[in-house]
């Protein structure tokens, strides 16, 4: 099974400044049609989950660009260019390597100092 | 605008069963894949299974594999998932999601709570 990995578990940051998640994948997401299967998701509190980034890179509709996605194959990275007070939440990636089987990283959360 | 509404979760007894159902409305229900994602209490993200818009191909988590069977009827636009020989380990709240060309999930429901207890 593909496991993804998350790091850190948990993330203080200061409004105003940029943040940064780690993915770590145990297989290469990078499928031979030139697509990273890796997604990132947040999870606000007492919502249900919103989705951020497809395909490694590329924002879902209505969300602010201050948001990011990078990687390919086994190393992604989910990059907050200025976190905003609405940003708190859990972050988690989510393979889908062998789709639609899919798994989720553990969850990142995110809280304003 | 899109959404998807579950129903059914409730208090249960171990062994018991219950079936849970995702009311869509908003888009084109039978254009469209669904998952069923569950997070029990404090707990990260469970991807429980998967089923093609029109319900030819279904796919469920290896570890969940026997006792989830996931269906749908694109005439009530509505998914199900049917949950047999509940475990304690089986309280959570269970989310329906849509899935795009991508797979990933790019709408969700509120979630409904499902407690197994004695």
């Amino acid at each position: 099974d593909t496991v993804v990995t998350q790091s850190p578990l948990s993330l203080p940051v200061t409004p105003g400044e940029p943040a940064s998640i780690s993915c770590r994948s145990s297989q290469s997401l990078l499928h031979s049609n030139g697509h990273n299967y890796l997604d990132w998701y947040l999870q606000k509190p007492g919502q249900s989950p919103q989705l951020l980034i497809y395909l490694g890179s590329n924002r879902a509709s209505g969300v602010p660009d201050r948001f990011s996605g990078s990687g390919s194959g086994t190393d992604f990275t989910l990059n907050i260019s200025r976190v905003a007070a609405e940003d708190v939440g859990t972050y988690y990636c989510r393979q889908a390597l062998q789709p639609p089987r899919v798994t989720f990283g553990q969850g990142t959360r995110l809280e304003i100092k | 605008e899109v959404q998807l509404v579950e129903s059914g979760g409730m208090l249960v007894q171990p062994g018991g069963s219950l079936r849970l159902s995702c009311a869509a409305s908003g888009f084109t229900f039978s254009s469209y894949s669904m998952n069923w994602v569950r997070q029990a209490p404090g707990k990260g993200l469970q991807w429980i299974s998967y089923i093609s818009s029109a319900g030819a191909a279904i796919q469920y988590a290896d570890s969940l594999k026997g006792r989830f069977t996931i269906s749908r009827d694109n005439a009530k636009n509505s998914l199900y998932l049917q949950i047999n020989s509940l475990t304690v380990e089986d309280t959570a709240v269970y989310f329906c999601a849509r899935g795009t060309w991508s797979y990933a999930f790019d709408s969700w429901g509120r979630g409904t709570l499902v407690t197994v207890s004695s």
